[in-house]
């Protein structure tokens, strides 16, 4: 059965660097196609991609955001991690984590966590 | 990248009524396409993906056609638990995963 489950504060600052974690089961990182991404969906807006790392530690970001993001993640602990650099309050927003489902770098998403909601605000 | 849009933006209907809805992309992608069904403080699930492959455990009123440019999400008698927001998704491109700006189904 595969579940993520995201974690990381409710709450953050304007300029504060954002640390949100995957943890997931049901499958390992460390095989061959597997792909977790991180997605985000500001409250009443559309889904946004923002990033994907995959069981060979490529990394990939949404060119709009690349310079804020960076993705890792530690395969011991099935998890991975997502950092976001200058956080403004236009980053509020649910942020998920979900696997890629058809094994290809660029792919849609068969399995999501249920989102953790993130708010930028002095 | 190819760019997405949806339409309509709300769509009101009864149980039992056939509606479809329409996704749009700015260029070819094949069929690359999937489609996610949102209910209020959900995460998005899963229904249709390679633009007309239901994915496992879907009810089958819900069907997925089309390629190239123009794509159509069919829901055939709708139920009480279909009434959401839905968005179609591109992975054609491999710099960017893209979504529509969704619809919303409402109850008439």
């Amino acid at each position: 059965q595969v579940t993520l489950r995201e974690s990381g504060p409710a709450l953050v600052k304007p300029t504060q660097t954002l640390t949100l974690t995957c943890t997931f089961s049901g499958f390992s990182l460390s095989t061959g196609g597997m792909y977790v991404n991180w997605i985000r969906q500001p409250p009443g807006k559309a889904l946004e991609w923002l990033a994907l790392i995959n069981w060979d530690d490529d990394k990939y970001y949404n060119t709009s955001l690349r310079t804020r993001l960076a993705i890792s993640k530690d395969t011991s602990k099935d998890q991975v991690v997502l950092t976001m650099t200058n956080m403004d309050p236009v980053d509020t927003a649910t942020y998920y984590c979900a696997r890629g489902g058809g094994g290809s770098l660029v792919d849609y998403f068969d399995f999501w966590g249920q989102g953790t909601l993130v708010t930028v605000s002095s | 990248d190819a760019q997405m849009t949806q339409s309509p933006s709300t769509l009101s209907a009864s149980v039992g009524d056939r509606v479809t809805i329409t996704c749009r992309a700015s260029q070819s992608i094949s069929n690359w396409l999937a489609w996610y069904q949102q209910k209020p403080g959900k995460a998005p699930k899963l229904l249709i993906y390679k633009a007309s492959t239901l994915e496992s455990g879907v009810p089958s009123r819900f069907s997925g056609s089309g390629s190239g440019t123009e794509f159509t999400l069919t829901i055939s008698s709708l139920q009480p638990d279909d009434f959401a927001t839905y968005y179609c998704q591109q992975y054609n491109s491999y710099s960017e995963h893209s979504f529509g700006q969704g619809t919303k189904l409402e109850i008439k």
